[in-house]
């Protein structure tokens, strides 16, 4: 089974307005930390936004937020105001702690085009 | 700080030519690991050491081996290269837990 699910291969968002890319996880682990990376047409991977197991409000970082729903187990990350700078692809990932020894696993990304 | 350091940055190879991806952090990072980005597979782990003469194996090892002798390094070698494994290669260090990884620049490898 995926560990790290991401259904939208491309989405397009228009500038200045707000954008969801979905992510659903499957873990029996307690203890997991969960992730976004943008990874823009020059290839490196930038860390957005961190929202661990164990906590109870929603993670922010600026423009970007990450909708946890623990019980559906989605990890969505939301960009409000999208920017043409924002068009990149998109990486949802996990880390297990206690039951893989601290493993990562990665979604297959989104790739998101803002339009002017 | 220079972070997560990779070279070379791009290689290129013969078929059943071996060579090693050099990686190194100065962040005094416990876990260390290696991953291909292939279009459309997103990044797959093929191993990771949670601190020095420690590794195990990921999603995709086979053909590569890994050693981790000091915290720093962390060498991915290609034992006898295939064009299977054109791809590009990250190589990314964390603290263990709940931390996020940060990850190097990449080196695009193209085995021929």
């Amino acid at each position: 089974a995926q560990k790290i699910t991401q259904t939208q291969p491309g989405m397009f968002v228009q500038e200045k307005e707000a954008v969801t890319l979905d992510c659903t996880y499957d873990t029996s682990d307690q203890s997991y930390g969960l992730f976004w990376y943008k990874q823009p047409s020059s290839g490196e991977m930038i860390f957005l936004i961190y929202q661990g197991s164990y906590d109870e409000q929603n993670a922010t970082e600026g423009r970007y937020s990450l909708n946890f729903q623990k019980a559906r187990k989605s990890a969505n990350l939301v960009i409000s105001a999208s920017q043409l700078g924002d068009s990149a692809m998109y990486f949802c990932a996990m880390r297990e702690i206690l039951r893989t020894g601290n493993q990562f696993y990665f979604g297959t990304g989104t790739s998101l085009t803002v339009i002017p | 700080n220079a972070g997560v350091t990779q070279t070379p940055k791009f290689q290129v190879l013969k078929t059943g030519q071996s060579m090693t991806l050099q990686c190194a952090q100065d962040m005094n990072h416990e876990y260390m690991s290696w991953y291909r980005q292939d279009p459309g597979m997103g990044l797959r782990l093929i191993h990771y050491s949670v601190g020095a003469g420690i590794t195990d194996q990921g999603e995709v090892p086979n053909g590569y081996n890994v050693s981790r002798s000091t915290t720093e390094d962390f060498p991915l070698r290609l034992l006898s290269a295939a064009p299977s494994q054109t791809s590009v290669y990250f190589c990314a260090s964390s603290e263990l837990g709940r931390r996020t990884q940060y990850f190097g620049p990449g080196t695009r490898l193209t085995v021929l």
